[in-house]
């Protein structure tokens, strides 16, 4: 499976915990996206990386949260002291230079249940 | 002001017919792409179809086609021929070109709920 991957795709932690997700983006692609999306709400966005470069940080990441891509491949959104209001889906998704229209692709998403 | 409005939360049809799922945008910039994704219920976001600002004709992809009004700034899908599998979350975004921030990103609206009925 050459797409976005995420894992892990469930997470049911308390509350004050931390938790990592890990995205592993479609290999050629330089641009890397993060973003949440909470029931019946459109994916909001997070966070954007070009290669290993972190360009953009939506205010919605509070100091709580932190996203790293080493080395440009893989990236990891970490939240700390997790919180009921953290709960939703974790979207990842990727883009490359070799497609025009600028279209991102999406992994399954994780999602995180804060108790 | 939201940058893109879903107007209607749920929508209804019955197999084999069209349905138009509305989107509105708003944007200062010239230079502007929108995008629509499926979400079924496994969670995955699916693009479906893009309109570039510039295009001179409407997109379309299969039994996909976007009906774009520049003046009106309205984006709608048009979904031909329902399917049963067609019955998920659809959501309009729009990427804009000279944001000041990254233009590469999207924003997406709150999206519709679409269920073909058999």
């Amino acid at each position: 499976d050459t797409g976005v991957s995420q894992n892990p795709r469930h997470k049911i932690t308390k509350r004050g915990q931390n938790v990592t997700f890990r995205c592993d983006p479609i290999s050629e692609h330089n641009r890397l996206y993060w973003y949440r999306q909470t029931l019946g709400q459109g994916p909001e966005f997070l966070t954007y990386f070009q290669n290993e470069a972190q360009l953009e940080k939506s205010r919605l990441l509070s100091d709580r949260f932190s996203a790293e891509r080493p080395k440009g491949s893989f990236s990891t959104l970490e939240i700390q002291r997790t919180e009921q209001g953290d709960s939703a889906m974790y979207l990842c998704a990727s883009s490359g230079q070799g497609v025009s229209t600028g279209e991102l692709f999406f992994g399954e998403g994780s999602r995180l249940t804060v108790l | 002001a939201q940058k893109i409005t879903q107007t209607q939360p749920g929508m209804f049809v019955q197999e084999k017919e069209a349905v138009t799922l509305d989107c509105t945008y708003d944007t200062s910039d010239p230079s502007y792409g929108l995008f629509w994704y499926k979400q079924p219920s496994s969670g995955e976001m699916i693009f479906l179809i893009y309109q570039g600002s510039y295009d001179q004709q409407n997109a379309t992809e299969g039994r996909y086609s976007l009906n774009f009004q520049k003046a009106r700034k309205s984006a709608n899908l048009v979904i031909s021929a329902s399917q049963l599998g067609d019955s998920a979350m659809y959501f309009c975004a729009m990427r804009e070109f000279n944001s000041g921030g990254s233009n590469y990103k999207l924003t997406f609206g709150k999206g519709t709920l679409l269920t073909v009925n058999p």
